[in-house]
């Protein structure tokens, strides 16, 4: 499969814990988001990496939120603290650089998070 | 802002009828308006999008057509089957990256 792959697919957490996502782009896709999408929702942009430079960040990534992209591969999104506001699907997507901006974006399955 | 909405916020049709949804975008700045379908405990899927150079394009049975003055974007989906059965967002784009998304319409197709 040559999609975008995200890993876990499921966390469930107890409030005050840290947890960590891991985001794989499509191959050669310079461009990577994240987006959280919750209950009845569409997906709000968190932020956005073009290779290793994280390059805008959303009001909703409040500093409990890191995202990391070392060598321009694959992608972190960590959330220290977490809290039961945190519980949602966190979406990745990745696009090639194409003409125009925006570029297609490209999304993964998701991760759900529950936190308890 | 960019302000995103979307009509119906659910439909059902009958098997084989066309099916259309409508987005409206308030950010004059928007040259991408592309279309996603999103089925339970999956991620969105691109289906179609288009730019704002383009007033329509179609792809077999879904189509999209764009209203750059009136500030205004319809997916049309025609012979629908059981498996259109989802949600569809709009996600309306201005700039190197954002995308803002409506709020979703849930379409139930019935065999």
């Amino acid at each position: 499969d040559t999609g975008v792959s995200q890993d876990p697919r499921h966390k469930i957490t107890k409030r005050g814990q840290n947890v960590t996502f891991r985001c794989d782009p499509i191959s050669e896709h310079n461009r990577l988001y994240w987006y959280r999408q919750t209950l009845g929702q569409g997906p709000e942009f968190l932020t956005y990496f073009q290779n290793e430079a994280q390059l805008e960040k959303s009001r909703l990534l409040s500093d409990r939120f890191s995202a990391e992209r070392p060598k321009g591969s694959f992608s972190t999104l960590e959330i220290q603290r977490t809290e039961q506001g945190d519980s949602a699907m966190y979406l990745c997507a990745s696009s090639f650089p194409g003409l125009v901006d925006p570029y297609e974006q490209y999304f993964g399955p998701g991760t759900r998070l529950t936190v308890t | 802002g960019e302000n995103v909405e979307q009509h119906p916020s659910t439909l059902s049709v009958q098997e084989g009828d066309s099916a259309v949804i409508k987005c409206t975008y308030s950010d004059s700045a928007s040259n991408y308006f592309p279309w996603y379908k999103q089925e339970l405990g999956k991620g969105p899927q691109l289906i179609i999008d288009i730019r704002s150079n383009v007033g329509e394009k179609k792809d077999q049975r879904i189509a999209v057509t764009l209203n750059k003055t009136a500030k205004h974007f319809s997916l049309h989906i025609t012979e629908t089957q059981p498996e259109d059965s989802a949600v569809y967002f709009c996600a309306p784009g201005a700039g190197s990256y954002q995308l803002t998304f409506g709020k979703g319409t849930k379409l139930s197709v019935i065999p």
